[in-house]
């Protein structure tokens, strides 16, 4: 089974523009959650999502981001308008949903804004 | 301070040592779960330990959960220069849906 996919590894943006960040969660996972890491810190909690719904989004900054996960298809996190202090590693997880269930991550994105 | 703190934020030790890193927590939690990060990859799920539970071991690892306390233990048994990575705790909170992060523990273990 393959794990989490996340792309792109890599993302290199301009300030303005923006970056869309993709995640494919594991075979048979319909719960997916988005974190960010900076350097020589942990990971701080983003938004929660399932199939065609935000179920938690307070860690998500009210302007400029917004998360989906549609029916088909991967999840996307957006970021419009970058700026200077978006550069972080983003990770996404997955987890087949209920309690007692272990997230299993991707290797990240890393957003690096010039 | 934030939920899921851990201490101490690093650790050096040499191959063959016991690793120990402790991790406070501020709520009611269903359960808390102990991750490993490689630098420049994601996090590894490394072992859950529900709230009714007291110790858990896998492998060279035990956990333990005092919710008395609001505090995990995860002990590294016979270290190796393999389990250099970052360590992170993270508690799932009676209310459910999302984990909360700690800052995590950085181990360096040298052959």
């Amino acid at each position: 089974n393959a794990g989490v996919m996340q792309n792109p590894r890599h993302l290199v943006r301009r300030r303005g523009q923006e970056a869309r960040l993709r995640c494919s969660p594991m075979k048979g996972h319909s719960h997916v959650y988005w974190y960010r890491q900076l350097p020589e810190e942990g990971l701080k909690f983003m938004v929660y999502l399932q199939k065609e719904n935000i179920i938690d989004e307070s860690g998500m900054p009210k302007e400029r981001f917004s998360a989906e996960f549609p029916k088909e298809g991967p999840s996307i996190l957006r970021i419009q308008q970058v700026v200077r202090g978006d550069s972080a590693a983003y990770f996404c997880a997955s987890s087949p949903g209920g309690s007692d269930q272990p997230q299993h991550f991707g290797d990240g994105t890393r957003l690096s804004i010039l | 301070s934030q939920q899921g703190e851990e201490d101490p934020q690093a650790l050096s030790i040499q191959e063959g040592e016991n690793a120990t890193m402790n991790c406070s927590y501020k709520t009611s939690i269903n359960n808390l779960q102990w991750y490993r990060q490689n630098s420049g990859r994601g996090l590894v799920h490394l072992i859950l330990i529900r709230s009714n539970e007291r110790e858990k071991h896998s492998g060279r690892l035990r956990v333990t959960l005092d919710t008395s306390k609001k505090s995990s233990s995860l002990l590294i048994t016979a270290s190796r220069a393999a389990d250099t990575a970052s360590y992170f705790c993270a508690t799932e909170d009676t209310n459910a849906g999302k984990s909360t992060f700690g800052d995590g523990t950085t181990l360096t273990v040298k052959p």
